[in-house]
């Protein structure tokens, strides 16, 4: 079972927006719409922040986005806090077998 | 609302068997959707396994072979039993809890570490 495959790290300054790629296969991201965001902050546990591609729990903020082509699916954050540094984790359905799968984990530093 | 608590001993010796509990508290453990995720020291999450109540059990292929996830559900409780381990085991574990779906895991815990040490 592969882990999804992600940036280990990108960074923005305050205000700005970054964007987060996580790519699969058509085995995972690329068939299946059960795609989910995870911020964790060390130390944390995890929240939830996009499931179905792009819907936000309540209480996320809107300048959190999710989208998906292909086999590849993208977390935007736009207006970049200070809060928003951390670890972001894409998660997805892969099938009966494998079920499900994690990405590697993007580092986001706010400059 | 829910919450999730895991507890187990911290240190297990190469060979044996970790086992952690995880207690719920705010729900019944008869509805929505439970899971066991890791994440070893300076790495990702690793997905262990998932379960609904009065469904089905599904494992992480690579751990399949080691992995028992069960349920109490008179103590409102869900535990994991991974044998035979190694130094690769050692990770803080979670529990969470998926509202929706087998996929999402809405509600998590705070973690519990295990070292795997002689």
């Amino acid at each position: 079972q592969s882990a999804l495959t992600q940036p280990r790290s990108v960074s923005g300054s305050p205000g700005q927006s970054v964007t987060i790629s996580c790519t699969g296969t058509s085995s995972d991201v690329g068939s299946y719409t059960h795609l989910s965001w995870y911020q964790h902050h060390p130390g944390n546990a995890p929240t939830i922040i996009i499931y179905d591609v792009s819907k936000r729990p309540s209480g996320v903020p809107d300048r959190f986005s999710g989208s998906k082509s292909g086999n590849t699916a993208s977390l935007t954050i736009s207006g970049l806090q200070a809060e928003d540094e951390g670890n972001y984790y894409c998660c997805s359905f892969a099938g009966s077998d494998t079920h499900v799968v994690f990405g590697g984990g993007t580092t986001l530093t706010v400059l | 609302q829910v919450q999730l608590q895991e507890s187990g001993p911290g240190l297990v010796k190469p060979s044996e068997t970790l086992s952690l509990t995880c207690t719920v508290s705010g729900t019944s453990i008869r509805s929505y959707y439970w899971s066991w995720i890791r994440q070893p020291p300076g790495k990702g999450l690793e997905w262990i396994g998932n379960f609904y109540y009065s469904g089905s059990t599904y494992y992480n292929p690579s751990l399949k072979s080691r992995v028992t996830i069960s349920v109490d559900a008179s103590k409102n409780q869900f535990s994991l039993k991974l044998s035979s381990v190694t130094a690769a085991d050692t990770a803080v574990y979670y529990c969470a809890c998926g509202k929706v779906s087998y996929y999402y895991m809405d509600v998590w815990g705070k973690g519990t570490t295990a070292t795997v040490s002689s």
